[in-house]
Formats: structure tokens, C-alpha cells, sequence
């Protein structure tokens, strides 16, 4: 296992575009979490999943942005409609669900969205 | 809602230097802690994790604690080098919740 792999590295869109992003976890993870970082800011947190239910959604994530882990591997995020503002770097990461003993998260390189 | 605060935002050193880097977070209720380091334009590399068991983690040069009951971690860097300048970043909670991250500068 390489590690949690983040598709496409970077993506430039049109305005108004859909974009789908794709995040694939460490094997044995079963929780996933997707964060939004725009420049000189801490990552934002946008939702997560324990295998393959959603369990916690921030406001960030409006009707425009839905995420999905079908079968408690790989997610993906979509942005629908992209305007100028959804600019930003969107981070993945997985880890073992808390409460047991090693439950340390890592983080994929990131998609570098740009919306034109 | 857990929120967390980083402070210094930036720092800048001369290389050789102990330093401290300051967490601090709201809802103690927490499983772990966890310090990760980014470079620009890259993701987050895992440093440490302390679990909430523990009140520190050291690894190499990096020692991090943690008090639960005051809602604060400290990451102290020992001997600091220009390979160490980065952001550096606590997440804590279920949902691990970020700061805003402490940019740090070690000079030659």
C-alpha cells in the first residue's frame, strides 16, 4: 500500500463546470475524511465517512458539493456548477475509526482545483 | 463544535534554535491529537499523535504534549535547521479539526 491517493492532481475548470475528484484510503482504513485549504489557511473540514456512511457533513459543503464512498473503499467529490470561490486545494485522508488503539490520519497530496 | 487555535502564526529563527509551537482547542473530548507538517503546495505529513492517554510523543528531535484539561498541545523542535521550515499544523477531535497553522522560517 502506497499510501491515500488523491485523482486528478490538478484540474482547471471553466466556470460553471462539474468536477469530480477522487480519493482512494489506505486499505485497512475505514474512515475518510475530505478537507478544503485555500492559500495561507489551515484545512477546512468539508465531511467524512466511516466506511461507507457519511457521517458528518460541514456547512461549507453546500447543495453544490456531494460526496460518496460506495462501497466503503474509495470516495469521490463532486462540485457542480464550480464558481471562482470553489478555487482551493481539496485534501484527502483516512484512518481507523477513534477509540482504538492507533488511529493516526493521512493525508493524499491533494487536487489543486483551479476555476476560470 | 471544536475549534482550534494556533499560535504563533509565523515564526522565524536562526538556525540552531529550541522552539515551541502552541495548540490549544475547545472541546477537551478528544481521542487524539495529532501534529502534521505541510510544505507548499503539498499535502499533510503525519509527525506525531498522541493519544488522549498520553501526555507526550517524541520522535527524533520533536517532543509533543498534551493537557486535556486545558485544551493545549505544545510541538517543541530542538536544534532547528532549515530543513524544518514549514507549516505546521495540529488537528484534534472526531472529525479532526484544524488550526490555522504556524509557518515557520529557519534561516542559515
Amino acid at each position: 500500500d502506497t499510501g491515500v491517493s488523491q485523482n486528478p492532481r490538478h484540474k482547471i475548470t471553466k466556470r460553471g463546470q462539474n468536477v469530480t475528484f477522487r480519493c482512494d484510503p489506505i486499505s485497512e482504513h475505514n474512515r475518510l475524511y475530505w478537507y478544503r485549504q485555500t492559500l495561507g489557511q489551515g484545512p477546512e473540514f468539508l465531511t467524512y465517512f466511516q466506511n461507507e456512511a457519511q457521517l458528518e457533513k460541514s456547512r461549507l459543503l453546500s447543495d453544490r458539493f456531494s460526496a460518496e464512498r460506495p462501497k466503503g473503499s474509495f470516495s469521490t467529490l463532486e462540485i457542480q456548477r464550480t464558481e471562482q470561490g470553489d478555487s482551493a486545494m481539496y485534501l484527502c485522508a483516512s484512518s481507523l475509526s477513534q477509540g482504538v488503539p492507533n488511529t493516526e490520519a493521512f493525508f493524499g497530496q491533494g487536487t489543486r482545483l483551479t476555476v476560470v | 463544535k471544536q475549534e482550534v487555535t494556533q499560535i504563533p502564526a509565523a515564526l522565524s529563527v536562526p538556525e540552531g534554535e529550541n522552539l515551541v509551537l502552541n495548540c490549544s482547542f475547545t472541546d477537551s473530548a478528544i481521542y487524539n491529537l495529532q501534529w502534521f507538517r505541510q510544505d507548499p503546495g503539498k499535502g499533510l505529513t503525519s509527525l506525531l499523535l498522541i493519544q488522549s492517554s498520553q501526555r507526550e510523543q517524541t520522535s527524533g528531535r520533536l517532543n509533543a504534549s498534551l493537557d486535556k484539561s486545558s485544551g493545549r498541545s505544545t510541538l517543541y523542535i530542538a536544534a532547528s535547521q532549515p530543513g524544518d521550515s514549514a507549516t505546521y499544523l495540529c488537528g484534534a477531535g472526531n472529525m479532526l479539526t484544524f488550526g490555522g497553522g504556524t509557518r515557520l522560517m529557519v534561516k542559515p
